[in-house]
């Protein structure tokens, strides 16, 4: 079982949808979440962290984490063509403490104007 | 501005060769790391710093080697006896333990 595993997509929207981005993980004990966003040739920018069970909002996206689950997802409002990228699922796990994020593979979303 | 510098973007590489790929951060971030991303895979984790002078093996570092010789600085070489080094290199720093990562533009080696 992979450590952090994405829908690998792609994942068509129409534009002003909402998009709606999985992740789900195997370390129980993980502690931060994050997700990146990875312009096709370019390098990930970090668009969210989430610490604790919930929602967090950022103007139109929105971090969900159950821990309970395992499980974070992220939610685009308002879809825009911009919004056409890769989404990378980060997780920092509890072993391993400082070592690295584990990655998932990531989820090619593609907004349709 | 602060930031993480990668250089050069672009680098064609015969086999047989050593190359090194630079980082560089003024971001006072202690920790330091290497990836390597293959066209549509995620991130693959070759070599981290925590401090100065000490460095980690990651998932996949052979036919790789790094120092860490400033907090600035995390040179990485890729060596001959890496088998398929062609992929994009991405370097990244973070300030604490549990936090996120940032990233450099990335440098991206071909090997012909």
């Amino acid at each position: 079982q992979k450590e952090v595993e994405q829908n690998s997509g792609p994942l068509s929207v129409p534009e002003g949808a909402i998009a709606s981005l999985n992740c789900t993980y195997s370390d129980r004990g993980s502690q931060s979440f994050f997700w990146y966003r990875q312009y096709s040739g370019k390098s990930p920018e970090l668009i969210m962290s989430i610490y604790s069970n919930g929602d967090k909002e950022d103007g139109r996206f929105t971090a969900q984490l159950n821990k309970a689950s395992q499980y974070v997802s992220l939610l685009i409002r308002d879809s825009q063509p911009s919004d056409s990228a890769t989404y990378l699922c980060a997780v920092n796990p509890l072993s391993g403490s400082a070592r690295q994020l584990t990655f998932g593979s990531g989820t090619q979303l593609t907004v349709l104007p | 501005d602060g930031g993480i510098t990668q250089s050069p973007k672009y680098l064609f590489r015969k086999e047989g060769q050593n190359v090194t790929l630079s980082c560089e951060q003024n971001l006072n971030h202690d920790a330091m790391y290497w990836y390597r991303q293959d066209p549509g895979q995620g991130l693959r984790l070759i070599y981290y710093s925590q401090i100065v002078n000490d460095f980690q093996k990651g998932d996949i570092a052979e036919g790789y080697s790094v120092s860490r010789e400033k907090k600035e600085s995390f040179p990485l070489t890729v060596t001959s006896a890496q088998k398929n080094p062609t992929a994009f290199y991405l370097c990244a720093s973070r300030p604490r333990a549990a936090g996120e990562l940032f990233f450099g533009e990335g440098s991206r080696l071909t090997v012909l």
